[in-house]
C-alpha cells in the first residue's frame, strides 16, 4: 500500500478564496483523523471519522471549515473563506480501531 | 484537558548517549502511543503500549507505561544523529488520540 495520500503538498492562496484539501487513507482502515500543525498551538486534532461518519469535530477551529467522507477512499477538508491564521501544515491520519495511526506527508498551506 | 504533555520540550545529546523523554497525562486510556516527526515530514508511528502493559521493547527503543502514575517515559539508546527529530506521545482514548506538543530531540555527532 503507498500509504496515506494527501494533496496537494503546497497550497498558496489569497485571503477569501476557497481551499479544499484532499486524503485518499490507507484501504482497510475505518477511522479517519485531520490534524492541523503550527507552531504556536502544535498538532491539533480538528475531526475525525469512523466508518466514514463524523465523531467528533469539536476540534473545527469555526464554521468555515468543513470536512466531508463521502466513501472509506476519499476524504475531505475545506476551508471557506480562507484566512491567513489558517495557514498551517494539515495532515491526515488513518487507522484501524485502537491501532496505530499511519500519517500523510501533509499539505502546507499558506494563506497570503 | 485530555492532552498528554512531553518532558523536557528540548533534549541536546551526543551520538551515542541514550536520550529519554517522559509524556504524563490526566484521565484514563486504552494505549499510549509514541511517534517521531522528521523536520516538514508526517509523523510516524514507533510504539504502541497497551494500559494493561507495563513495558515494551522496539529495537533501540524501550517504553514504559505507570498507569497509576499516568506517565510513560521512551528511551532511545546508543542514539545516533538521525535520531534528531521530535517525538511525540499520543494518548488513545477509544478511537481518538491526542497528541501532546512534544519534546525535540537532537543528537549532536
Amino acid at each position: 500500500d503507498a500509504g496515506v495520500i494527501q494533496s496537494p503538498r503546497h497550497e498558496v492562496t489569497e485571503m477569501g478564496q476557497e481551499v479544499t484539501l484532499r486524503c485518499k487513507p490507507i484501504s482497510g482502515h475505518n477511522s479517519l483523523f485531520w490534524y492541523r500543525q503550527t507552531m504556536m498551538r502544535g498538532l491539533e486534532l480538528l475531526i475525525y471519522f469512523n466508518n466514514n461518519v463524523p465523531i467528533d469535530d469539536s476540534g473545527m477551529p469555526e464554521d468555515r471549515f468543513s470536512a466531508k467522507m463521502p466513501n472509506a477512499s476519499f476524504s475531505t477538508l475545506k476551508i471557506q473563506p480562507s484566512e491567513p491564521r489558517d495557514s498551517a501544515v494539515y495532515f491526515c491520519a488513518s487507522s484501524i480501531r485502537d491501532t496505530e495511526a499511519f500519517f500523510g506527508q501533509g499539505t502546507r498551506l499558506t494563506v497570503v | 484537558s485530555q492532552q498528554g504533555e512531553e518532558d523536557p520540550q528540548a533534549l541536546s545529546i551526543q551520538e551515542g548517549e541514550n536520550a529519554t523523554m517522559n509524556c504524563s497525562y490526566k484521565t484514563s486510556i486504552n494505549n499510549l502511543q509514541w511517534y517521531r516527526q522528521n523536520s516538514g515530514r508526517g509523523l510516524v508511528h514507533l510504539i504502541l503500549i497497551r494500559s494493561n502493559e507495563r513495558e515494551k521493547h522496539s529495537g533501540r527503543l524501550r517504553v514504559t507505561l505507570d498507569t497509576s502514575k499516568k506517565s510513560s517515559s521512551l528511551l532511545i539508546t546508543a542514539s545516533r544523529a538521525a535520531d534528531t527529530a521530535s517525538y511525540f506521545c499520543a494518548t488513545g482514548y477509544g478511537q481518538n488520540f491526542v497528541f501532546g506538543p512534544g519534546t525535540r530531540l537532537s543528537v549532536l555527532p
